[in-house]
Order: structure tokens, then C-alpha cells, then sequence
């Protein structure tokens, strides 16, 4: 039911920049597009969200498509501490007002030495 | 302000047994989310509640899962006789009134059924 493609695992030298991609092709006008990544043995952190315009925050910038069907997460200088599995996920509001995340398997970044 | 608790942290139950697994949201939240993952996969959505409110369940299943989240307290869910296909990590996340746009999540709770 994950409404967003990620690739599985991606590798990254470090404090080189890093992008990670996420086609989301049947999205709403309404649904933000969020990203969170998780930390081994940690539950996931929120990294950044965005609707129409490209974000930056503190952490990563977030790149999105015109037509919104792809967005992409740039991590600016990777560090070892940035290895964790990254999640791209559409946040779906349903009709009893829930904004329940919809998962899906996330791209598991390798930072190398 | 501390974050999202979850207790135990690890928890392990024989098949049969119940397993009760709490979560204190962050001060302020009144908004509370389940999810589950397994081994290598990602985090699915259980439930969501407001305080004494189940609000969306779609994710439960259907028998020996349930939540809930009373006005004083932490959330609870509680899983009734456990199988070995119960073995997961559970998450709680909350977030603040009107929804918000990010949430908070703990560090989980890893159940083990032997």
C-alpha cells in the first residue's frame, strides 16, 4: 500500500553530498510529502516535509518535482552519524481527519570512510 | 520538554501471554499513534487516538489487538495471547492538537515471543 519507490540502499562517501530519490507518482494535491529516517535500534526522526516548493532546513534540503510526482533529499555533507535507513512518505490524511503515515521500505544509506 | 516514552523498551512473552506495552506522548500532545514493524520492513500504522478517543483503527487487527488511551495515563496497547508472528518492534508517536505536521516518535518497543 506504500504509495512512494525508493531505492533500497544507496552508498555515500563521507562528508560528500548525498541525494536520495522518491517517485511518488499518485499523489494528491493535498498530501505533503515528508521524510523521516531511522537510526538502528531508534525510532524514526522527522528530517523535513514539504508541499509545492523546495525546503531547507538545518539538516537537508528537500528538492521537489514541478508536477510533484518525485521528490529528492539531499543530505549536503554526508557524516557517519547520517547512516540510518531514510523513509520518503506521503502523509495521508483520510476522511476522519487522521494524518497517518503510510511506510514505505526506505533507503538504507551507507556512509563510507 | 521530554520526547516520546515507551516501556519496556524489550519485552518478551511466552505464546499464550498477554503483552501490554505503554507510551507516554510528549507534554502537550493529545494525539497518539501505533505502529508496528517487522524485521526489515517498514513501519505499518495500527492506530491512531485522541485522548478516550479511537479515532482510526483501520490498521489493528482484527482480534486480540487493542488500545487505548484514557484522560489520565498512558496510551496502552494490549496484545492478548500472544503468537510468534507478534514478534516485532512497536512504535508510539505523538503529536500536538489540530494534527501538526510531524510526529513524534519513541524508541519503541521490542517484543519478543518465544
Amino acid at each position: 500500500d506504500a504509495k512512494t519507490t525508493q531505492p533500497n540502499s544507496m552508498e555515500s562517501n563521507e562528508e560528500e553530498p548525498v541525494h536520495l530519490p522518491c517517485n511518488h507518482s499518485t499523489i494528491s494535491g493535498t498530501d505533503y510529502i515528508h521524510w523521516y529516517r531511522q537510526l538502528p535500534s531508534q525510532g524514526p526522526e522527522y528530517v523535513i516535509h514539504g508541499l509545492t516548493s523546495n525546503v531547507n532546513n538545518r539538516m537537508a534540503s528537500l528538492a521537489i518535482a514541478e508536477d510533484r510526482k518525485s521528490s529528492t533529499l539531499i543530505l549536503h555533507r554526508a557524516t557517519l552519524r547520517d547512516a540510518a535507513v531514510y523513509y520518503c512518505i506521503l502523509r495521508d490524511v483520510t476522511t476522519s481527519g487522521t494524518y497517518k503515515y503510510i511506510f514505505g521500505t526506505g533507503t538504507r544509506l551507507k556512509v563510507l570512510a | 520538554n521530554a520526547g516520546v516514552m515507551q516501556n519496556p523498551r524489550h519485552l518478551v512473552r511466552r505464546r499464550g501471554q498477554e503483552a501490554r506495552l505503554r507510551c507516554s506522548p510528549m507534554k502537550g500532545h493529545s494525539h497518539v499513534y501505533w505502529y508496528r514493524q517487522l524485521p526489515e520492513e517498514g513501519l505499518k500504522f495500527m492506530v491512531y487516538l485522541q485522548k478516550e478517543n479511537i479515532i482510526d483503527e483501520s490498521g489493528m487487527p482484527k482480534e486480540r489487538f487493542s488500545a487505548e488511551f484514557p484522560k489520565e495515563g498512558p496510551s496502552i496497547l494490549r496484545i492478548q495471547q500472544v503468537v510468534r508472528g507478534d514478534s516485532a518492534a512497536y512504535f508510539c508517536a505523538s503529536s500536538p492538537p489540530f494534527g501538526g505536521n510531524e510526529q513524534f516518535f519513541g524508541p519503541g518497543t521490542r517484543l519478543t515471543v518465544l
